[in-house]
């Protein structure tokens, strides 16, 4: 299937730090997802990018889908604790199916 | 909001045992997905249904099967457990009125080890 290479694997931050992560693609993608999975749970919609340049917003959380349609990136401003999870992301294609990135782990350091 | 409801969070399994994983949803969604995640993995697909007795092999269908008598209950079925086998299994569902990308809703994980 397609693969969404997602970078970094992990990030041990501090607290009060910017965070920044991204997806890159072979493929052209129609819709950009980002999800955040805390530990135990399932993956949760952060953010949803429909056309080629969109920049979205969701208080501190800014993702962009990049104009060639192959890639995305989530920025974080300003970590705190509560940020601690498994960032996916998402490309969803023509057929109405996602491919999932491999996720970045985030971890704050208080 | 859609509830997506996975029957046990943690399973032990002996190697050569038939293992069901359950999930339930409570949206009358059309669309229900079994992944498979692994650390660097991501989130890989199984198989998926579009319907009731309907199914559809996703991208690592060996080893796997499924069942959907109802439209609300999809069941991911290892014939044989191996212990390649062992991971965090996502149920998730989906609505065809949701129309937006969004519209996957996960459960909270099967984690499954096989020893």
């Amino acid at each position: 299937g397609q693969q969404l290479n997602q970078s970094p694997q992990s990030m041990f931050i501090q607290e009060g730090e910017d965070v920044s992560m991204n997806c890159t693609s072979s493929s052209i993608f129609n819709t950009w997802l980002w999800y955040k999975q805390d530990p135990g749970e399932g993956p949760v919609l952060l953010i949803a990018l429909y056309k080629a340049g969109e920049l979205t917003s969701n208080g501190r959380l800014t993702a962009q889908f990049g104009i060639t349609r192959k890639d995305s990136f989530l920025n974080i401003s300003a970590s705190i604790p509560s940020d601690v999870g498994i960032y996916f992301c998402a490309g969803r294609n023509a057929g109405n199916m996602l491919t999932f990135g491999g996720g970045t782990r985030l971890m704050v350091k208080p | 909001d859609v509830k997506v409801t996975q029957s046990s969070r943690y399973l032990v399994k002996r190697t050569g045992e038939k293992v069901f994983l359950e999930c339930v949803q409570d949206m009358d969604h059309e669309n229900m997905f079994w992944y498979r995640q692994d650390p660097g993995l991501g989130l890989r697909l199984i198989y998926f249904s579009y319907d009731v007795k309907m199914k559809e092999k996703g991208d690592i269908p060996e080893g796997y099967s499924v069942s959907r008598e109802k439209k609300e209950r999809f069941s991911l079925i290892l014939e044989s457990a191996s212990t390649n086998q062992t991971s965090m299994y996502l149920c998730a569902s989906r609505g065809l009125e949701t129309g937006g990308a969004g519209g996957y809703t996960f459960g909270s994980g099967t984690r499954l080890t096989v020893v």
